[in-house]
Parts: C-alpha cells; structure tokens; sequence
C-alpha cells in the first residue's frame, strides 16, 4: 500500500519569493507521482507529473518538481510566487501497473498564502 | 473543448436520504472515477469504472454505488446518509483506466 505525506500544512510566503512545498511517499511498488492544484471553491487541476524519464518535471504556471527516488520525495518549486498561486496543493502516488496508472492516493494538501 | 462536468453543484440533504451525484466526462474520454474529499483532507478514492464496469473500489460501504453509463457518464449513489458523508465529492476521468485523470470541479453535499 502507498501513502504520502505533505510535510507542511501551510506555507506563507511573501510575492517574488521562491517556494518549495515538500512531499514524500511510501511504497512497496514503483510509483508515479502528481501534483495538482485546488483554487478555493473548485476542483483540482493538474500542474504536473512524473511517470519516467527526467526526474526534473516541469509543469504549468512556472512550477517544477523533482523526483528523488532514494529520498522517496517528490518536492514541488517555484522560483518566484504570485498573489494568483495562493491555493491548496496536493501531492498524489498511483501505482504503476503494467506500465498503466492505478487509482491516486493524495496528502493532506498544502496551503500555499502568498502575501504582496 | 469542454472539461469534466458535475451535478449538482451544491447539494443539502437530511441523514437518511439518499442523492445522486453525476458526472460528464471529457470528450473522448471513456473511464470516470469519483473521489470523496472531506474538509480539511485529500481526495480519497472511492470508485473507477471504464467501458461501463467496474475496475476499482475504494475503502467504502455498500451504502456508495456507482455505475457508468454507454455515453461514458456516471452517477454516484450514496444511501441511507450520514453526516459524516458531508464533503466535496469529486469527479474524473481519464482516457482509459490506466491514463492521466483531469478533474471536474466537485459537488459539495451537506448532510443536515
């Protein structure tokens, strides 16, 4: 079984600084991994993943993540933040079966407050 | 194109009830899975059908049902309510069972 955990509930920051929200998973399997984004009152939307190849993902709005399979992480960046990233973020781990993505499991989130 | 559609958006009910919750998948796209999330936690996933049968069930009674229909839509039944089933339950899909998940943006149920 997998689980993840978001080692921050919540992040603030300051607008134009940099940010790192931190995740690391558990897993008996291969993984892939995925970060996705929930502005307040929606759904979530997919910033990015990582099913093979670089371990350096790059996504939308600017963030990037990098897998480090010996640390078990999957750390999200930003080299600089706007007032439009606050939001909740969520890591997520799926199996890899057979090559084919099995059902997410998610953290708890991360709320990310950027202040002007 | 059209993303993941929900509804209701919103939704009250008194424990006991029943509700159906559905969805409308990205074109082309032929598996939905529905997760529950509850206020202040991740989504946590409760079912994935693809090609109108099941392919997954999360940690969830047999009061939650889901089926999937030929237009590759899907309804979600939750029975006899509790309170505790109050969250923002969430839709997505996926070309097939095994592909990227785009979600929609939740039905929020309340349960009096």
């Amino acid at each position: 079984a997998q689980s993840v955990t978001q080692l921050d509930s919540q992040v603030p920051v300051f607008e134009e600084a940099p940010v790192e929200l931190r995740c690391n998973y558990s897993s008996s399997v291969s993984v892939y991994l995925f970060w996705y984004v929930q502005y307040p009152n929606q759904g979530l939307q997919l910033l990015l993943k990582y099913l093979s190849g670089s371990t350096l993902v790059k996504g939308i709005n600017g963030f990037e993540a990098e897998f480090n399979k010996s640390q078990t992480s999957f750390h999200l960046r930003k080299p600089s933040v706007h007032i439009s990233d606050t939001a909740e973020y969520f890591c997520a781990v799926s199996d890899r079966l057979g090559g084919s993505q099995g059902n997410l499991i998610f953290g708890k989130g991360t709320k990310l407050s950027v202040k002007p | 194109d059209a993303g993941v559609t929900q509804s209701p958006t919103h939704l009250i009910k008194t424990r006991g009830q029943h509700v159906t919750l559905r969805c409308s998948p990205i074109s082309g796209h032929k598996s939905v899975s529905w997760y529950q999330q509850v206020l202040g936690q991740g989504p946590q996933f409760i079912f994935q059908y693809y090609e109108k049968e099941e392919r997954g069930r999360g940690n969830f009674p047999d009061r939650f049902s889901a089926r999937q229909f030929p237009n590759y839509s899907s309804e979600l039944n939750v029975n006899a309510l509790l309170l505790g089933d109050s969250a923002l339950y969430l839709c997505a899909s996926s070309l097939a069972a095994g592909d990227t998940q785009y979600f929609g943006p939740g039905t929020r149920l309340t349960v009096l």
